[in-house]
């Protein structure tokens, strides 16, 4: 079975400030990897995808993750924050078989102060 | 082109009662996929469906719980006899059935957010 961590809860960051939230999954076949945000009382919005090829994807607003298979990582990066990234970061995996049925992480809070 | 529809936002049930969620997908999309998050978690996979059809469940309670994706009209996540365990937020997610990448664009609504008194 896939399982994803999501080891920080929450991540203070000052605007404009780097940030990276971290993501490790585990699987004993190939997964599909995904990053969503969650803006409060909102649903899920996609943020970027790994499927296959390049490591690095890259996403809107210069959001990228970088897929590690050594280390079973597909941690996010958002290079300058902005007070409207305020909200919760989820990790996904789904089997790249079938349909996309989704585990997710426990999400990681981004709180960016001015 | 309206995004995933899920009605109502905000449902508010006294235990033993009934509630019903609705979804309906996306423009196109015949693949409805319902997940619930309970408070200070991810979401939890519930079921899959397609049109007129149960593909997996394997996420739904074995009591209480129904899906079904008629042929016309929205998906419908039933909860019968709620019980307060049963308060979180329900989302609705869904996809194409064809297309290159389709198993890999599942859209979500906003959630209908079930309280239980």
């Amino acid at each position: 079975a896939q399982s994803v961590t999501q080891l920080d809860s929450q991540v203070p960051v000052f605007e404009e400030a780097p940030v990276e939230l971290r993501c490790n999954y585990s699987s004993s076949v190939s997964v599909y990897l995904f990053w969503y945000v969650q803006y409060p009382n909102q649903g899920l919005q996609l943020l970027l995808k790994y499927l296959s090829g390049s490591t690095l994807v890259k996403g809107i607003n210069g959001f990228e993750a970088e897929f590690n298979k050594s280390q079973t990582s597909f941690h996010l990066r958002i290079p300058s924050v902005h007070i409207s990234d305020t909200a919760e970061y989820f990790c996904a995996v789904s089997l790249n078989t079938g349909f996309q049925k989704l585990v997710f992480g426990t999400g990681t809070r981004l709180l960016v102060s001015p | 082109n309206a995004g995933v529809m899920q009605n109502p936002r905000h449902l508010v049930r006294r235990r033993g009662q009934e509630a019903r969620l609705r979804c309906s997908p996306m423009k196109g999309h015949s693949h409805v996929y319902w997940y619930r998050q309970l408070p200070e978690e991810g979401l939890k996979f519930m079921v899959y469906l397609q049109k007129e059809n149960i593909i997996d469940e394997s996420g739904m309670p074995k009591e209480r719980f129904s899906a079904e994706f008629p042929k016309e009209g929205p998906s419908i996540l039933r909860i019968q006899q709620v019980v307060r365990g049963d308060s979180a937020a329900y989302f609705c997610a869904s996809s194409p059935g064809t297309g290159r990448e389709w198993n890999t664009e599942a859209f979500f609504g906003q959630g209908t957010r079930l309280t239980v008194v």
